[in-house]
């Protein structure tokens, strides 16, 4: 079966540090990885995805994430974190059947002056 | 732009209630989602629905059942409602299209007394 695990439920950085929020994945199958983030009272955006087309892989509000197979990770980054950047990071891999995905257990990111 | 709207934002019942969510999409998407999402536990698969009258259990199904007369709607309903669920609840959708990305709702944060 397919599982995710985040390391750290809360992280803190200052403004304008490096943001780094960690997932490791358990697949039988290729895997497809999220990213998505959640901020207060609201529902889940999609911040970025992994198919296999490339390791680096790109999202919105300058977040990035590398596909590392050999260490089965899918680490989140950002160079500078931004104050609006404090919200709730999951981390998904696709379960293999009906679009199912299984989600991590989220990490909380809080950016402080 | 993908929009899945969910019928409350806040709801307020009493033990022992029945419960109707009810969660449309607007982009004719085959596949749909409940979760409830809990502190420290993530978001869990309750029920899916990847057709008209179609649903399979998710992880924690016990408690609940859900309705989907039409493609756009996806009804989570509460038979009786208990204050263990007492939670956050996020309705997603996707297509059918293998490691597709899911697509959420605002959430409904349910309170039952």
């Amino acid at each position: 079966a397919q599982s995710v695990t985040q390391l750290g439920s809360h992280v803190s950085v200052s403004e304008g540090a490096l943001v780094l929020l960690r997932c490791n994945y358990s697949s039988s199958v290729p895997p497809y990885l999220f990213w998505y983030v959640q901020y207060p009272n609201q529902g889940l955006q999609l911040l970025l995805k992994y198919t296999s087309a490339a390791t680096l892989v790109k999202g919105i509000n300058g977040f990035e994430a590398e596909f590392k197979k050999s260490e089965t990770s899918f680490h989140l980054t950002k160079p500078s974190a931004h104050m609006s950047d404090a919200a709730e990071y999951f981390c998904a891999v696709y379960t293999g059947t009906a679009s199912k995905l299984t989600f991590g257990t989220g990490t909380r990111l809080q950016v402080t002056l | 732009d993908v929009k899945v709207t969910q019928s409350s934002r806040y709801l307020v019942k009493r033990t022992g209630e029945k419960v109707f969510l009810e969660c449309v999409q607007d982009m004719d998407h085959e596949n749909m989602f409940w979760y409830r999402q809990d502190p420290g536990l993530g978001l869990r698969l309750i029920y899916f629905s990847y057709d008209v009258k179609m649903k399979e259990k998710g992880d924690i199904p016990e408690g609940y059942s859900v309705s989907r007369e039409k493609k756009e709607r996806f009804s989570l309903i509460l038979e009786s409602a208990s204050t263990n669920q007492t939670s956050m609840y996020l309705c997603a959708s996707t297509t059918r299209t293998s490691g597709s990305s899911q697509f959420f709702g605002p959430g409904t944060r349910l309170t039952v007394l």
